[in-house]
């Protein structure tokens, strides 16, 4: 079993200052790590996701991560943040090893404002 | 445009009725995904499928049925057996062997 645990449910940020939204997972099998987001009555858009080869990965919208295989996290960075990036963001995870890699178990949600 | 349309975006239900939301996936994606999303909680797995006539339970199956008769197609069934079915359903489809999952845009169903 999988459990993913956002450890902050709502961040507020003024706009161009950094942030970074934290994530921690528990699994007895290697996985891989994904953040979505979500904007207010829509679905989810990927932003990033880490297979494998190196732990720094960058996604869309200037956002970055870092998989941290030792502490078993997976944050979700932006060095300058912009009024549009208030959204809902999350965390999931997948089986590394399964056969149905879009049975994800997701994290419970970061609310992210941008104050200007 | 290649995507995933649910139908449709709000739905309103009696309690006690039975109600079907729609999905449907012109990707050619073999897997197919019902979540649910609550305040709060992040969104939990209901049903899942990976291959047409085939489905499998989630982790709150409970109250909900599916079909996948056609492989474009996973509608999601909300029977009256479901306690609090009020929430928002996000329907997903991926490729075999593709880690990356594709959302639709929701389906907000309120039953009152």
């Amino acid at each position: 079993a999988q459990s993913v645990t956002q450890l902050d449910s709502q961040v507020p940020v003024f706009e161009e200052a950094p942030v970074e939204l934290r994530c921690n997972y528990s699994s007895s099998v290697s996985v891989y790590l994904f953040w979505y987001v979500q904007y207010p009555n829509q679905g989810l858009q990927l932003l990033l996701k880490y297979l494998s080869g190196s732990t720094l990965v960058k996604g869309i919208n200037g956002f970055e991560a870092e998989f941290n295989k030792s502490q078993t996290s997976f944050h979700l960075r932006k060095p300058s943040v912009h009024i549009s990036d208030t959204a809902e963001y999350f965390c999931a995870v997948s089986d590394a090893g399964g056969t149905s890699y879009g049975k994800l178990t997701f994290g419970q949600g970061t609310i992210l404002t941008v104050h200007p | 445009d290649g995507g995933i349309t649910q139908s449709p975006k709000y739905l309103f239900r009696k309690e006690g009725q039975n109600v079907t939301l729609s999905c449907e996936q012109n990707l050619n994606h073999d897997a197919m995904y019902w979540y649910r999303q609550d305040p709060g909680q992040g969104l939990r797995l209901i049903y899942y499928s990976q291959i047409v006539n085939d489905f499998q339970k989630g982790d709150i199956a409970e109250g909900y049925s599916v079909s996948r008769e056609k492989k474009e197609s996973f509608p999601l069934t909300v029977t009256s057996a479901q306690k609090n079915p009020t929430a928002f359903y996000l329907c997903a489809s991926s490729i075999t062997g593709d880690p990356e999952a594709f959302f639709g845009q929701g389906t907000r169903l309120t039953v009152v």
